[in-house]
């Protein structure tokens, strides 16, 4: 399978522990996107990277949130001290010359902060 | 604020018949609009998009109509079938400006065989 590939899949925590996760966007694509879908809503932009470069964050990506992508190739999405309102799909895109072109996105990891 | 709003919040159709989504924006500097399919435990999928220079676009059984004045797009799906039956998402986006897609809040159709 060679489409955008997220890690894991699903996650559970408690409230103010830390959560990483992993995104490895499909290989020759140059932007990568994070995403965040709660239940009956449609996804939400997080932040956007081109190359290594992260080029724009969202309001919704407070102090807790920090995203890397290291070299340009797979990215984290770190949230420190997790709340109850953490608890979302966080999905990952990516896409080769930017969304007006084709973005293909994950299959998300599915937070649960209890 | 959001700004782009898509109705019905959820769709039963019969097979065969036609869905019909409806999304309305507000930002006239939107000149991308895709539609996305979400089966649950999947990631959205890019189901087919326009760009305002043309009323219509299609492909297959997916029909995507763009009213430029009205600032109104649909997504008319023929002969509904049950393998449609998943959340359908319009969004927007300016090309060469922002890259982040503005979806709207979804609608679940259902096509009953």
């Amino acid at each position: 399978d060679t489409g955008v590939s997220q890690d894991p899949r699903h996650k559970i925590t408690k409230r103010g522990q830390n959560v990483t996760f992993r995104c490895d966007p499909i290989s020759e694509h140059n932007r990568l996107y994070w995403y965040r879908q709660t239940l009956g809503q449609g996804p939400e932009f997080l932040t956007y990277f081109q190359n290594e470069a992260q080029l724009e964050k969202s309001r919704l990506l407070s102090d807790r949130f920090s995203a890397e992508r290291p070299k340009g190739s797979f990215s984290t999405l770190e949230i420190q001290r997790t709340e109850q309102g953490d608890s979302a799909m966080y999905l990952c895109a990516s896409s080769y010359r930017g969304l007006s072109t084709e973005a293909f996105f994950g299959q998300g990891t599915r937070l649960t902060v209890v | 604020q959001q700004q782009v709003k898509q109705s019905p919040q959820s769709l039963i159709v019969q097979k065969g018949g036609i869905s019909i989504i409806n999304c309305a924006y507000e930002n006239t500097a939107f000149d991308y609009f895709p539609w996305y399919q979400q089966f649950p435990g999947k990631g959205p999928a890019l189901l087919i998009a326009i760009r305002p220079d043309v009323s219509e676009k299609k492909e297959g059984r997916f029909t995507i109509s763009f009213n430029k004045s009205a600032k109104q797009f649909s997504l008319h799906i023929m002969d509904s079938q049950p393998g449609d039956s998943a959340t359908y998402f319009c969004a927007a986006l300016t090309q060469g400006g922002s890259e982040k897609l503005v979806f709207g809040k979804g609608t679940k159709l259902t096509v009953n065989p």
